[in-house]
């Protein structure tokens, strides 16, 4: 089964600990992305990768980071010093021959602090 | 800087009006544009790209460059367009991808 792969499905972890959320893919991507989901700020782009052992800061990295060791897989660590972790996850891929290409998601990992 | 903007969070039309779905973006060079889809229960994914010129599900959208806007428009609603509708943005050079905040479409019978 192809595809984009997020685990897990919901995480919970406690005030002051990081955490990991894992993001494979099987479609020989070049390309990867990781965004947050808030009710009514739409997808925030929290970091990219374009190749393997290169990657960006998006639009929200403080607080976060990420390892692109492998071509399919692209981890996300939330650190403590992130003010507020709860939210959904989301990550992407999309081939990186072409700026035109889709992106395919995977479903989501909703971290949850307590 | 990219920039994706929509304006409107929810939008709410009878079955069989006209829907458009505003997006307004600001970029310096040429961006490749995209809507992409989230229906209930499934991933976000692509419904079209300016470049392709298409029509997916009754949907249709025109770059205009001179306003830097790309609104996506469908001619007579249908029940099954309710969804989570996001405008996205990327500019030559740079892989980076990026989205508006989202329009909530609801299609009333």
């Amino acid at each position: 089964d192809g595809g984009i792969t997020q685990s897990p499905k919901y995480l919970f972890r406690k005030e002051g600990q990081n955490v990991t959320l894992s993001c494979e893919q099987n479609l020989n991507h070049d390309a990867m992305y990781w965004y947050r989901q808030d009710p009514g700020q739409g997808l925030r782009l929290i970091y990219y990768s374009q190749i393997v052992n290169d990657f960006q800061k998006g639009d929200i990295a403080e607080g976060y980071s990420v390892s692109r060791e492998k071509k399919e897989s692209f981890p996300l660590t939330v650190t403590s010093a992130q003010k507020n972790p709860t939210a959904f996850y989301l990550c992407a891929s999309r081939p990186g021959d072409n700026l035109n290409t889709e992106a395919f998601f995977g479903q989501g990992t909703r971290l949850t602090v307590v | 800087a990219q920039r994706v903007t929509q304006p409107e969070k929810l939008l709410s039309v009878f079955k069989g009006a006209p829907v458009e779905l505003k997006c307004n973006y600001s970029y310096s060079g040429s961006p490749e544009l995209f809507w992409y889809v989230q229906y209930s229960r499934q991933r976000l994914q692509l419904l079209l790209r300016h470049i392709s010129r298409e029509s997916i599900k009754g949907f249709t959208a025109d770059l205009n460059k001179g306003e830097t806007s790309f609104h996506l428009k469908k001619p007579f609603a249908q029940e099954e367009d309710s969804a989570m509708y996001y405008c996205a943005l990327t500019a030559w050079g740079a892989q980076k991808l990026v989205f508006g905040q989202g329009t909530r479409l609801t299609i009333n019978p």
